[in-house]
């Protein structure tokens, strides 16, 4: 079955520092790739996605790229700031075997300090 | 984005009360629903996949008398906690996603924080 697998946290960072949460997969069919970011106390909204291999997704300085040759979709950000401290989850979704529900990662609690 | 909302955004009831949660799509027609239940620091957990017009889909063990969902509009589906209980206390979420172009990505709620006392 479609599985994702992230890096185990948490995740503790000085402001400005590099962020890299890994995210591997497997899927039947051909994924769309997400990443996920919760706020405390709050639903979930979408950071970022890319539906094809070699696509790149990007937004609030983070980005990730769809590698199909390594099943991975790592999110990354050059310099994090305090009000990036959140749980980040990263999920894939394929339409034609699921009818494109979610399959999540466990979640990463990142946590950056001033 | 999409907005999707959700109300109430907390409710405590008593035991053996029932709770009805709402989730809106706001700016767009939500062919497909989705309830999530997410326990204090874990993921989230499928509930049931509602589409509009029909019979909620359940997960495996989840309760479909004990949770009534129903779908009637396309803007708007429901989930009735039934006889609720302590250990039905959680942090409840829905989703939607249209149809056609950009149907892969669903749209979250900002969840609803049940507390049953």
């Amino acid at each position: 079955g479609d599985s994702v697998t992230q890096m185990e946290g948490p995740v503790t960072l000085s402001e400005e520092a590099f962020l890299t949460i890994n995210c591997t997969y497997t899927a039947t069919g051909y994924p769309s790739l997400f990443w996920y970011v919760q706020y405390p106390g709050e639903g979930l909204q979408l950071l970022l996605k890319a539906t094809k291999a070699d696509d790149k997704g990007s937004n609030k300085g983070f980005e990730a790229t769809y590698r199909k040759e390594t099943t991975s979709f790592h999110l990354e950000k050059g310099s994090v700031q305090v009000s990036d401290s959140a749980v980040y989850f990263c999920a894939l979704s394929v339409s034609e075997t699921s009818g494109s529900r979610l399959t999540f990662g466990e979640g990463t609690q990142l946590t950056v300090n001033p | 984005g999409a907005v999707v909302s959700q109300h109430p955004s907390r409710v405590i009831c008593k035991s053996g009360t029932s709770v009805k949660i709402e989730c809106r799509s706001l700016d767009f027609q939500a062919t497909t629903m989705f309830w999530y239940r997410q326990f204090p620091k874990q993921s989230l957990m499928l509930m049931a996949t509602s589409n509009e017009g029909s019979k909620a889909t359940y997960e495996q063990g989840v309760e479909k008398d004990k949770f009534l969902i129903n779908h009637a509009s396309l803007t708007l589906s429901t989930l009735t906690v039934t006889s609720a209980h302590p250990e039905d206390s959680s942090f409840y979420i829905c989703s939607a996603r249209g149809s056609g172009k950009g149907r892969e990505t669903q749209y979250f709620g900002p969840g609803t924080r049940l507390l049953v006392l």
